[in-house]
């Protein structure tokens, strides 16, 4: 069973437009949520991260929201570039306090985003 | 600062062979983790070794295997392998403490023919 879910498969966007990645998640214990950006052939890049103790945080152009209740978070990109074109991955991971460490990250399936120009 | 390094980048191995993968974290990292990315499975935790010893383990067989030097350069082994290990597998370092968030490598492309 997925715990982190991300339903859209791919997105397409304008350019200067924003873009929206979602991300669900089934799992309470999560405390702490990132987001990957992954060219092919190469590992992901880290973007962007949260703490469940916050319900945003912003880097530039990129915007995380987490809303615990929904258990739900979004990547906002503002304005989208066509350098922004990538597999975006959200992933998650629980507090020590419940068996989760830092080096286990729990990945979505992954969202390809496209900025057309 | 030099990024995690993985090597080799491409690898082509026989079934029932065995392959080892290393990866060297970022400087000052002491927590290593591997995953595995496939196209049906997407990334998948394998395990995480911190100051030596394992300190989480994902769902693999035991033909999967790794440690952790004292340098904090791990290695990843696979035994007898089938053609379903055929994968992208990502070495990512962190701190190990309060910082979570996790760098990646570019990763070795294992290959079972």
């Amino acid at each position: 069973d997925q715990q982190v879910k991300q339903n859209s498969p791919s997105l397409s966007v304008q350019e200067g437009r924003i873009s929206i990645l979602n991300c669900d998640y089934t799992n309470s214990m999560f405390d702490y949520f990132l987001w990957y950006k992954k060219y092919p052939a190469e590992g992901p890049t880290f973007l962007i991260s949260i703490s469940s103790i916050k319900d945003k945080n912003e880097d530039g152009r990129f915007t995380v929201f987490l809303n615990k209740s929904a258990k739900h978070l979004s990547l906002h990109i503002v304005p989208s570039q066509p350098g922004d074109s990538a597999v975006y991955f959200c992933a998650a991971s629980g507090s020590r306090n419940y068996g989760g460490s830092q080096g286990n990250l729990i990945f979505g399936k992954g969202t390809k985003l496209s900025v057309k120009p | 600062k030099a990024g995690v390094t993985q090597t080799p980048r491409y690898l082509i191995k026989t079934r029932g062979q065995q392959v080892t993968l290393s990866c060297s974290p970022i400087s000052g990292h002491r927590s290593v983790s591997w995953y595995q990315q496939t196209p049906g499975q997407g990334l998948q935790f394998l395990f995480e070794y911190f100051s030596e010893t394992q300190r989480n383990k994902g769902n693999f067989p035991g033909r999967f295997s790794g440690r952790q030097f004292s340098n904090s350069r791990s290695e990843m082994n696979v035994s007898t392998l089938e053609l379903g290990d055929s994968a992208l597998y990502l070495c990512a370092s962190s701190l190990g403490t309060d910082m979570w968030e996790a760098f990646f490598g570019q990763g070795t492309r294992l290959t079972v023919v």
